[in-house]
């Protein structure tokens, strides 16, 4: 089983909709959670870091956490066609240790 | 707004031939990481280094591969002898004390 596992996509939404990337993850011993956003050809981006159970949000970004179910979540609200990209998800397990990622979720949005 | 940086953007090699890529961290970073991502797959991890020292590998970090940080600003990885599989893009990547990791924008790797 993967460890972390991610829809590849692609997903296409209208601008201005409310978007929702998801991952699962296997491995309970994760930590802390990671999102980040990766243009074509390009270094990732960190959008957001969690590392309990619960919500955090950062301006438009909401990234939820629920560990119980091994399931984390992104939420982009009012999309932008600047925010097509891949969003990736990744675990980390031990303080400052390895990140694991998934695979990446292709996002598109449509003017 | 401090970034990592890597060089050279791009590099051509020929199988077997040895090629060195070069990070600069962020400067008052102390953890510093080597990723991969070849083409259509997910972000690797190869190594993790702190403290002038290894601290975590991947099996995919053999005995070709080797990393340093010759000074207080560059981290570099070596690979000694290329092969057609090491095609791929390299990510450097580095934190403070949380665990955020900041990626630099990767050197694409093409052997020949």
């Amino acid at each position: 089983q993967k460890e972390v596992e991610q829809d590849p996509g692609p997903l296409s939404v209208p601008e201005g909709a409310i978007v929702s990337l998801n991952c699962t993850y296997s491995n309970s011993a994760f930590q802390y959670f990671m999102w980040y956003r990766q243009y074509s050809r390009k270094g990732p981006e960190l959008l957001m870091y969690t590392y309990s159970s619960g919500n955090k949000e950062d301006g438009r970004f909401t990234a939820q956490v629920d560990k119980s179910s091994k399931y984390i979540s992104l939420f982009i609200r009012d999309s932008q066609p600047s925010d097509s990209a891949t969003y990736l998800c990744a675990g980390g397990y031990n303080q400052g240790g390895k990140l694991i990622f998934g695979q990446g979720t292709e996002l598109s949005v449509k003017p | 707004e401090p970034e990592v940086t890597q060089t050279p953007s791009h590099q051509v090699t020929q199988m077997g031939q040895e090629v060195i890529l070069r990070c600069v961290p962020i400067s008052n970073h102390l953890y510093f990481y080597w990723y991969r991502q070849i083409l259509g797959q997910k972000v690797e991890f190869l190594v993790s280094f702190y403290n002038n020292e290894i601290s975590e590998k991947s099996e995919i970090f053999d005995d070709q591969f080797s990393v340093e940080r010759p000074d207080g600003s560059n981290f570099t990885l070596k690979i000694r002898s290329t092969k057609l599989e090491d095609s791929a893009m390299y990510f450097c990547a580095s934190r403070l004390q949380v665990n955020e990791q900041f990626f630099g924008p990767g050197t694409r790797l093409t052997v020949l």
